[in-house]
């Protein structure tokens, strides 16, 4: 139990141009969701909160307008990189909260690699 | 926002041996969780250890709430258990982001 995943594993784009990357909960709900960043070697860094229907909630440096993130159903949220750019380039992670059982554990998608040319 | 100092960085074993990773935290947490990140990106959950002592095999882990610190402990170490160790507290539960130490890289020689 407890499954995230992320589509796509990996994803190739050129600089202006936008993508958008999916994390579902396949056997649960979850009512919140968090999203992450890796760059190579380092750790990962809280990017934003996203709450089913309503606002995400973006940690202090993070552009909310350069990631939009959607949650808008209790299986799906998504994240948006507007007009990539080189320095965007990354390891994006997913992590989802089951709101029953253990509910303060989070379980995490296997992961985004962005690659802007 | 919470701080989390992880010990030590890098940790080489040889093959059959055991390793203590210890975090430490600057304040109260209320979810703290151990992963291992495996060659693709992959965070594997290990433990989710507030408080108190859990085993899962040759894994077993200890936090120490009221002292901010959580140890890992890897016996008969295997090389398949190289790789990333992270820890990762969060101070509100279940709606707060988790913060992560920046790691401990473990090689086990055969």
């Amino acid at each position: 139990g407890a499954v995230v995943s992320q589509h796509p594993s990996w994803v190739i784009c050129k600089s202006g141009t936008s993508v958008k990357i999916e994390c579902r909960s396949l056997d649960f709900q979850a009512t919140t969701m968090f999203w992450y960043r890796q760059f190579p070697k380092q750790s990962l860094m809280l990017m934003a909160t996203s709450n089913e229907g309503s606002k995400a909630t973006y940690e202090q440096g993070v552009e909310k307008d350069k990631f939009l993130i959607n949650h808008a159903s209790l299986t799906l949220s998504t994240l948006t990189v507007t007009s990539a750019h080189p320095e965007d380039s990354s390891f994006y992670i997913c992590s989802a909260t089951t709101p029953s059982g253990r509910a303060l554990e989070q379980y995490f998608g296997p992961g985004t690699r962005l690659t802007v040319t | 926002g919470i701080q989390v100092e992880q010990s030590p960085p890098d940790l080489i074993l040889q093959e059959g041996a055991n390793s203590t990773l210890r975090c430490n935290f600057s304040d109260s947490v209320n979810n703290l969780q151990w992963f291992h990140q495996n060659p693709w990106g992959q965070l594997i959950n290990l433990f989710y250890i507030p408080s108190g002592t859990k085993q899962n095999g040759r894994l077993s882990a200890t936090t120490v709430a009221t002292e901010r610190y959580s140890l890992l402990y890897i016996s008969s170490s295997q090389t398949t258990d190289s790789g990333v160790y992270f820890c990762a507290g969060g101070g509100r539960g279940g709606a707060d982001g988790l913060t992560f130490g920046k790691g401990t890289h473990l090689i086990i020689q055969p």
